[in-house]
């Protein structure tokens, strides 16, 4: 079993819809997660890390952590097309399968 | 500067050549990685080097050979190469090697073995 799981989409919503994406994990243990965005033919990019239960927020992106259920996620508000990429989901140093992300205009 | 710079960002070589991917940092982060990423998939593991010391090596093959000449800079030494090995391979660093606040990464060489 993978540490961390996560369906790799496509996702595809208009332009100004709220994007939410989900990851799973594994081990109890895990307490730091990272949210990463990769545009084509580039690397990936460190959009936001958390640390244990909760919500914590940077402008258009919220992320969140439910140590309960084990479940990570991030949500985007007021979609843009420039939003369009893979999301990973990462924890130390490991990462989600990512998923693609296409903001229709 | 908050960047991490690789050279080359394209490299094509046959499968008898030698050559070496370069990675430098300049914001004192005392940990460097390497990682591989195949087209639709996440980066994977190769190399980590923490305080210019190898920390660990994910059973990556001897083609491979990574070397930390100090903390800013990161190489990697590739030989005798099978076409299996065309990826993005991607260096990062972060603070201090806890990974708990993630990691800067460049933008990668893509190399293709021919």
């Amino acid at each position: 079993q993978k540490e961390v799981e996560q369906d790799p989409g496509p996702l595809s919503v208009p332009e100004g819809a709220i994007v939410s994406l989900n990851c799973t994990y594994s081990n109890s243990a895990f307490q730091y997660f990272m949210w990463y965005r990769q545009y084509s033919r580039k690397g990936p990019e460190l959009l936001m890390y958390t640390y244990s239960s909760g919500n914590k927020e940077d402008g258009r992106f919220t992320a969140q952590v439910d140590k309960s259920s084990k479940y990570i996620s991030l949500f985007i508000r007021d979609s843009q097309p420039s939003d369009s990429a893979t999301y990973l989901c990462a924890k130390q140093l490991s990462f989600g399968a990512g998923t693609t992300v296409t903001v229709r205009a | 500067d908050t960047e991490v710079t690789q050279t080359p960002k394209h490299l094509v070589m046959g499968m008898t050549n030698k050559k070496s991917l370069k990675c430098e940092q300049h914001m004192g982060h005392r940990a460097m990685y390497w990682y591989k990423q195949k087209a639709k998939k996440p980066p994977e593991l190769m190399f980590v080097y923490s305080y210019e010391k190898l920390s660990i090596n994910e059973s990556v093959p001897s083609r491979f050979s990574p070397e930390c000449p100090n903390s800013s800079l990161l190489n990697l030494h590739l030989h005798a190469l099978q076409p299996e090995d065309s990826a993005l391979y991607l260096c990062a660093s972060s603070q201090d090697g806890q990974e708990n606040y993630g990691y800067t990464f460049g933008s990668g060489t893509r190399l293709t073995v021919v």
